[in-house]
């Protein structure tokens, strides 16, 4: 069964850093693009950062763009998310997802086909 | 930068047809992907490329992408359609974009 589950969601004071992280099962890891999505309460989904599937190429939302870093560890089937310098406005549930290809630059998502069920951060001191 | 304009709801009656809009400057000539989003859950992929459906979704899913619009339509709505639909591009500066999201209410 392909499942995407995340960790190290919480409280955080502002300015203050976290790490989420993800760990893939099911499927080959290595071959897929990752992406973290978010959705702050009541609010749509916004996408937050991506990762090609050999992580050599890294996207983030401007939003983002120098706050927060995207890493991962294929031999671990691990993905990371390190939140420098949140915001309040970074308050959201973080989710996850595996895209149907491997995000490379000519074509940066596919699709994304397998979510996780999330974790929440909440900036806030 | 590059905007996805949805219509905040809209609303059909059982087994009749829903269409869900997703507006952008020549929208047509990038790959649209949609996705359904049940309260309390996280979202699932509908259709992929513009017309494509995942393993497991209805053929009463489909969509269609032209010039600045592309349209998701469910056929024969069900109860169990109720949800929040959201269309996602992305940019060639690597950016991927979701819609504000349309609620569908089954009446």
């Amino acid at each position: 069964q392909v499942d995407l589950v995340e960790s190290g969601g919480g409280v955080v004071q502002p300015g203050r850093s976290l790490r989420l992280s993800c760990a893939g099962s099911g499927f080959i890891f290595s071959v897929y693009g990752i992406h973290w999505v978010r959705q702050a309460p009541g609010k749509g989904l916004e996408w937050v950062a991506g990762m090609s599937y050999d992580g050599n190429n890294k996207y983030y939302a401007d939003s983002v763009k120098g706050r927060f870093a995207v890493s991962r560890d294929n031999s671990k089937n691990m993905l990371y998310l390190e939140m420098n310098s949140p915001r309040a406005d970074d308050t959201a549930v973080y989710f996850c997802v595996k895209d149907r290809g491997p995000s490379i630059p000519v074509t940066v998502t596919s699709g994304m086909d397998v979510w996780g069920q999330g974790t929440t951060v909440t900036v806030s001191s | 930068s590059y905007v996805l304009t949805q219509p905040p709801s809209v609303s059909v009656a059982p087994g009749k047809t829903a269409t869900v809009t997703c507006g952008g400057h020549y929208i047509g000539s990038k790959s649209v992907h949609w996705y359904r989003q049940k309260p309390g859950q996280a979202p699932v992929l509908v259709v992929y490329d513009d017309k494509d459906r995942p393993s497991g979704i209805p053929e009463r899913f489909s969509g269609v992408n032209s010039e600045n619009t592309a349209t998701l339509t469910i056929s024969r709505v069900e109860p169990g359609d109720e949800a929040d639909y959201y269309c996602q591009v992305w940019e060639n500066s690597g950016e991927v974009l979701f819609g504000g999201g349309t609620k569908v209410t089954v009446l």
